[in-house]
């Protein structure tokens, strides 16, 4: 079956960056769209972005400048960058799969267990 | 477009009957999922399309409505649906997502 698997640190330096990677098993990396979202307590659910495995990407704007994604379809991985973070980052990050099955619109039906990062010195 | 959801949070007891609902700023169909995140857990969906029901969910869940107002219902709230549910919009960049209900154990 379809499997995220998150790694990554937990805990990151203000103005340092968040480094995340989600490895996926049980599916090609090929074809679908794959994104990242994070749960802060005060902003409920955010979508930060996504990636195609082309490598095409598609950013939330209030993240895009800080937000890097990247594949690795030899991996079967893709990568969360977050530059110049502060506290404000501090938030559980998930990796998740776009689906859309043909029908014209995307729900996330895969997501890998979520990794609480903490922006911390 | 922005999803409100109401109520932010509830208390409810085992057997009880829960409403949660979601109302967008403008006509989206039915372009909505429902979600539950749960502490430690990967998150599921349960609804998409407004109202079909993912595989392997419990059909005690139901969602229901279009245009501008959804609801997801429980019909017999047990001991592991104690959970965050949110809704997202389906057609949009960037997703889109409301504001949460935390149900919580009365």
């Amino acid at each position: 079956q379809v499997q995220l698997q998150q790694s990554g640190p937990g805990l990151v330096k203000p103005s340092e960056t968040l480094s995340l990677t989600c490895n996926v098993s049980g599916v090609s990396i090929n074809t679908y769209y794959w994104s990242w979202i994070r749960q802060t307590p005060g902003k409920g659910l955010e979508w930060i972005g996504n990636i195609y495995h082309s490598g095409s990407t598609t950013y939330n704007p209030s993240l895009q400048s800080r937000v890097t994604m990247s594949v690795d379809t030899s991996k079967n991985q893709f990568s969360l960058n977050l530059s110049s973070v502060t506290a404000a980052d501090t938030a559980v990050y998930y990796c998740a799969r776009d689906y859309s099955g043909g029908r014209g619109y995307y729900f996330f039906d895969h997501w890998g267990q979520g990794t609480l990062v903490t922006v911390s010195s | 477009i922005q999803l409100t959801q109401s109520p932010s949070s509830l208390s409810a007891s085992v057997g009880d009957r829960v409403n949660i609902t979601c109302r967008a700023t403008r006509d989206i169909s039915t372009l909505l999922a429902w979600y539950q995140l749960k502490s430690g857990k990967a998150p599921k969906v349960l609804i998409y399309a407004a109202s079909t029901l993912q595989s392997g969910v419990p059909s005690r869940f139901s969602g229901s409505g279009s245009g501008t107002d959804f609801t997801l219902t429980i019909s017999s709230l047990q001991p592991e649906d104690f959970a965050t549910y949110y809704c997202q919009y389906l057609n949009s960049y960037p997703r889109t997502f409301g504001g949460g209900t935390k149900v919580e154990i009365k």
